[in-house]
């Protein structure tokens, strides 16, 4: 089955420094990716849509310049998050759409593990 | 009034309980219901989805969609204490990109 990887699953940093994390698709190819962010006991939130080749599509509330998105390649898109605070440590995760195999046509949601953030 | 609710829990049951679980939505638009599980520090990842309204069965789980009370359920038979995790479900209209989760609900087997 279709299969996102991302990395680092976890990563600690230092106030004011900025950290990357990977989202690939391993045996597919994604068009568009999403970024989701996740609250202890809350909704998973959709920060932006990463399209291939163009400016990721943000979420209303977003900050773009805070939240860098690259999607360079059909494989690979990243998240930078600039200028770290500790109130951006929260649980980042990726998903990319595959193709639910039935008649509805429909797309579902391939998520990858997550990337745990910790800004000290 | 949020788009979708669920019962956050937690939810205890002994081992080899019928296990329900539920979200209700508010826009009719939605045609596309999914419900996820997700483990603690890890991703969610897909357990069942369904189109429009009806019911899907694969293996120990059941999904149940009643549009005209804009309802969702899943069921998990003969629960396991591997089965400890928290549900998510998620839904989408047609033609938009955007799917719709709902809080998740914690759930714990207890063997």
């Amino acid at each position: 089955g279709a299969v996102v990887s991302q990395h680092p699953s976890r990563v600690i940093c230092k106030s004011g420094t900025s950290v990357k994390i990977e989202c690939r698709s391993l045996d597919f190819q994604a068009t568009t990716m999403f970024w989701y962010r996740q609250f202890p006991k809350k909704s998973l939130m959709l920060m932006a849509t990463s399209n291939e080749g163009s400016k990721a599509t943000y979420e209303q509330g977003v900050e773009k310049d805070k939240f860098l998105i690259n999607h360079a390649s059909l494989t690979l898109s990243t998240l930078t998050v600039t200028s770290a605070h500790p109130e951006d440590s929260s649980f980042y995760i990726c998903s990319a759409r595959v193709s639910s195999g039935g008649t509805s046509g429909a797309n579902v949601l391939t998520f990858g593990a997550g990337s745990r953030l910790t800004v000290l | 009034q949020k788009e979708v609710e669920q019962d956050p829990g937690p939810l205890s049951v002994p081992e080899g309980a019928i296990v329900s679980l539920n979200c209700t939505y508010s826009n009719s638009a939605f045609q596309y219901f999914m419900w996820y599980r997700q483990y603690s520090r890890k991703g969610p990842e897909l357990l069942m989805y369904t189109y429009s309204s009806g019911n899907k069965e694969d293996g120990r789980f059941t999904a149940q969609v009643d549009k005209s009370s804009k309802y969702i359920s899943l069921f998990i038979r003969d629960s396991q204490p591997s089965d400890s995790a928290t549900y998510l479900c998620a839904m989408k209209a047609s033609g938009t990109y955007k799917y719709i989760f709902g809080t998740g609900t914690r759930l714990k087997v207890l063997a």
